[in-house]
């Protein structure tokens, strides 16, 4: 089975721009959860979709934002992009239920 | 304010010996905990994970242990072995509320040969 997939690996943005990141979960998995890892803040939860809809939100600025097709495919969006923005993104996927979440190797952002 | 903590940021075994990494939480409905590691540039990989109705899980080299009372579990790899040498985050969950893990800050293991 494939693993959790992320595009681009590598981002290098102006502040004031927009970008958007993509994930493609393992076959099968309807979860998906993105994290921002940052040296000072470790993993911080984004948000979560399940079946195309926003199960849960961390405290994240309106900026950040996400959605998730039929395919379970999603999508983070950031808009009016700050020099605190660079970091490394995270998607994981997970199965049916609750359990451990599968991670992808992350977008890493640079916004100068 | 830090919900899942882990004091110890780094961490070295000789080869061969126990490691033990430590993790506390203070919110008392979290019931799901896993435990990852990542090599640089990677994403993290899940390890073993342990629920609230357990004590003790284990898989291979890898055993966690959850003591509810103390709001604290811990991750003994025996032996350790220089490939183990990562940084290791625990992450917590209240399950009724989905995916939204809390993770700490992470533990770097060294392990000499």
């Amino acid at each position: 089975k494939a693993g959790v997939t992320q595009t681009p690996r590598y981002l290098i943005k102006t502040r004031g721009q927009q970008v958007t990141l993509s994930c493609s979960p393992i076959s099968g998995h309807r979860s998906v959860s993105w994290y921002q890892q940052t040296p000072g803040q470790g993993l911080q939860f984004l948000f979560e979709y399940f079946s195309e809809t926003q199960r849960n939100k961390g405290n994240f600025p309106g900026r950040f934002s996400g959605r998730q097709f039929s395919n379970s495919r999603s999508e983070m969006n950031v808009s009016t992009l700050e020099l605190g923005d660079s970091a490394l993104y995270l998607c994981a996927s997970s199965g049916p239920g609750l359990g451990e979440q599968y991670f992808g190797p992350g977008t890493r952002l640079t916004v100068t | 304010d830090q919900q899942v903590k882990q004091n110890s940021p780094s961490l070295s075994v000789q080869e061969g010996r126990i490691s033990i990494l430590n993790c506390d939480y203070t919110n008392s409905m979290f019931d799901y905990f896993l435990w990852y590691k990542k090599y640089p540039a990677e994403g993290p990989t899940f390890l073993i994970s342990i629920s609230s109705i357990k004590d003790k899980n284990e898989d291979g080299r890898f055993t966690v242990f959850l003591n509810k009372s103390a709001k604290h579990l811990s991750l003994h790899i025996v032996p350790s072995q220089p490939g183990d040498s990562a940084v290791y985050f625990c992450a917590a969950s209240e399950r009724n509320y989905g995916q939204n893990f809390v993770f700490g800050p992470g533990t770097r293991l060294s392990v000499l040969p």
